[in-house]
């Protein structure tokens, strides 16, 4: 069965330095996909990143990075030079499989919140 | 941009009456999905449907229905409404069955609270 962990329920972090929110999954499909999510105190889920199990480079959106480690199963999300307004909910979540009119199903970690001080 | 719209930021119902949720995105997605999202559980699937009039049961479908008649419009029923079920409800949506790097785009959430 395909699984995602995310074991940090809450973190902080200073103002302007970086931070890693840690994800790790588990899948017997040899093709997936992993996405994070930042979901502020509004409720709001907004997409930050997508990375490909058969994509030979890390992906990387503006401040956001992805820390793939395939052979480990993780896909930690790095955050660097963070903000007051990075302070949120963050979700990890895998595409659950290749069946076709499945593809589009996403499973989702617990969450991770972060808090950054000033 | 996506938008997904929900009709209602807050909701306060009663024990055993039947609750509608509604859910619209305007960019012509073929898949719809509806979540709850509880404390320490993050999103559970409740049903999707990845075409008009199709659906699919998620991970914890019980106690609740949907309704797909037009593509842009995806309907969470909660037939007997129960206090397990106060919780954020969110609706998605994504372009295509076939996945791959496609997010799922969000409405803003309805929190919904049965007394």
């Amino acid at each position: 069965a395909q699984k995602i962990t995310q074991t940090q329920p809450g973190m902080f972090v200073q103002e302007k330095e970086a931070v890693t929110l840690d994800c790790t999954y588990d899948t017997s499909d040899p093709s997936y996909g992993l996405f994070w999510y930042k979901q502020p105190s509004s409720g709001e889920m907004i997409f930050l990143i997508y990375q490909g199990s058969y994509d030979q480079q890390n992906a990387t959106e503006g401040r956001y990075s992805l820390n793939f480690q395939k052979a480990r199963k993780s896909a930690n999300l790095v955050i660097s030079a963070s903000q007051l307004g990075d302070s949120a909910m963050y979700f990890c979540a895998m595409r659950r499989t290749r069946i076709y009119n499945q593809g589009g199903k996403l499973i989702f970690g617990q969450g991770t919140e972060l808090s950054v001080k000033p | 941009d996506v938008k997904v719209t929900q009709s209602s930021r807050y909701l306060v119902k009663r024990t055993g009456e039947k609750v509608f949720l509604e859910c619209v995105q305007d960019m012509d997605h073929e898949n719809m999905f509806w979540y709850r999202q509880d404390p320490g559980l993050g999103l559970r699937l409740i049903y999707f449907s990845y075409d008009v009039k199709m659906k699919e049961k998620g991970d914890i479908p019980e106690g609740y229905s949907v309704s797909r008649e037009k593509k842009e419009r995806f309907s969470l029923i909660l037939e007997s409404a129960s206090t397990n079920q106060t919780s954020m409800y969110l609706c998605a949506s994504s372009l295509t069955r076939a996945g791959g790097n496609q997010p799922q785009h969000f409405g803003d959430g309805t929190r919904l609270s049965i007394l």
